[in-house]
């Protein structure tokens, strides 16, 4: 039940298209829904977060898309580079507890290519 | 560059052996979490420390073990390594460990090869 399931495994996109990767939570106590992005030889850096009182966010090129009855969600990354070439991991997280303990999922590896 | 320090960058052990991997978190955050990063399990959250205090525990092995000191470095203590404890071992720090938008900045990480 603390498991997020994270899909494709890898993606290869051309220069200027859309990126989509999908996640799928089963624990009803997650409300906060964070992505980060991975560069080799760095730590995950948060990208932009969610929390399920809406149902988009939008960031520049990175949109969140959140469907609470579903319990999925997912990140489009619109006109994409090959700078956005990097691993990406959705996350979820209790919102309130007085701690945090966040669930990765298993991790996106994007190319894009030129 | 997050400001969360990680030391050392590379460790290369034999089985049975006992590291410690040291982390220096944030300027001004309270709260210091490990992850471990392997090829086929993902980004696996190990435990959390808040002000010296564990605060929770993921899938830490038994001979695994953290504390946080009172300047608010962390440091994470691998014994009796098998090769199985590869990995990438990342520490992240937050402010506090309340519910919440909490932002987790991560360090650049400890890679760990076992041998």
């Amino acid at each position: 039940q603390q498991q997020v399931k994270q899909s494709p495994q890898s993606l290869i996109v051309q220069k200027g298209g859309i990126s989509i990767i999908n996640c799928a939570y089963e624990n009803t106590a997650f409300d906060y829904f964070p992505w980060y992005q991975q560069f080799p030889g760095k730590g995950p850096a948060l990208l932009i977060a969610i929390r399920p009182d809406v149902s988009e966010k939008k960031e520049g090129r990175f949109t969140i898309s959140f469907n609470k009855s579903a319990k999925q969600f997912s990140l489009h990354i619109m006109d994409s580079q090959p700078g956005d070439s990097a691993t990406y991991f959705c996350a979820a997280s209790p919102y309130s507890g007085g701690y945090q303990k966040v669930t990765f999922g298993t991790g996106t590896k994007l190319q894009v290519i030129p | 560059d997050s400001g969360v320090t990680q030391t050392p960058k590379h460790l290369i052990t034999a089985t049975g052996q006992r590291v410690t991997l040291r982390c220096s978190p944030r300027s001004g955050d309270l709260s210091v979490y490990w992850y471990q990063q392997s090829l086929d399990q993902g980004l696996q959250f190990l435990i959390q420390y808040y002000n010296g205090e564990e605060r929770a525990k993921g899938n830490i092995l038994e001979r695994f073990s953290a504390q946080q000191f009172p300047d608010l470095h962390s440091e994470l203590n691998l014994s009796s390594l098998e090769l199985g404890d590869s990995a990438l071992y990342f520490c992240a720090s937050s402010v506090a460990p309340a519910g919440g938008l909490e932002t987790q900045y991560f360090g650049p990480g400890t890679r760990l090869l076992v041998l």
